[in-house]
């Protein structure tokens, strides 16, 4: 079974644009969320979709959205991009509400100029 | 609030020595979950283990086991005989029963010697 997968891996933005980014989850999870890392900050929860509607949402600006899909893909968005921006996003998948074994993907590398 | 507190910030040990991490936790809910992830060069977040806050049966599997305590609130995980895959930087963290959202302690960088 395939894992998490995100693309792309890696991505150069200047400030002041925007990026998406993409993940498709494990084969039958219907869960996804997203986390950021950085070195000052660690990991840190965005947000989690489940059918298609945000369900828990982290302390991050309107800046960070995002969506999922009727097939659980989901992508996020990061509009006007700031230096502080750059970081590893990760994705995770699980299986649904009742379940929160979340496993994750190799992330995106963003770098923000 | 919750937080998960890993205070070892990087450790170094030579192969077939053994290692515990320590990760201690803070949250007002009765009914929470704690995790273990591993971290590789690679950057994927690999699950270790999940444990319940009703059970506080250690675990062994394999190399690696795990001493939950509630009395004292801490979740370490111990890995016997280490080897050089054992590399990685490990996370503690934590979620409550109504959101999945995983707040994470600030992991542990283990290097293995050969």
């Amino acid at each position: 079974k395939a894992g998490v997968t995100q693309t792309p891996r890696y991505l150069i933005k200047t400030r002041g644009q925007q990026v998406t980014l993409s993940c498709s989850p494990i084969s039958g999870h219907r869960s996804v969320s997203w986390y950021q890392q950085t070195p000052g900050q660690g990991l840190q929860f965005l947000f989690e979709y489940f059918s298609e509607t945000q369900r828990n949402k982290g302390n991050f600006p309107g800046r960070f959205s995002g969506r999922q899909f009727s097939n659980s893909r989901s992508e996020m968005n990061v509009s006007t991009l700031e230096l502080g921006d750059s970081a590893l996003y990760l994705c995770a998948s699980s299986l649904g509400p009742r379940e929160n074994i979340q496993y994750f993907g190799a992330g995106t590398r963003l770098s923000v100029l | 609030a919750q937080k998960v507190t890993q205070a070892q910030t990087e450790i170094s040990v030579v192969e077939k020595e053994d290692v515990t991490l320590d990760c201690v936790y803070e949250t007002r809910d009765t009914t929470y979950y704690l995790f273990w992830y591993k971290q590789p060069p690679s950057g994927e977040l690999v699950f270790l283990i999940r444990r319940n806050s009703f059970d506080e049966q250690n675990e062994i599997s394999g190399r690696y086991s795990w001493n939950f305590q509630k009395s004292t609130s801490s979740f370490n995980f111990t890995i016997t005989a280490s080897q050089v895959v054992d590399s990685a930087v490990y996370f503690c963290a934590l979620s409550d029963t109504g959101r999945r959202a995983l707040t994470f302690g600030s992991g542990t960088r283990l290097q293995v010697q050969p």
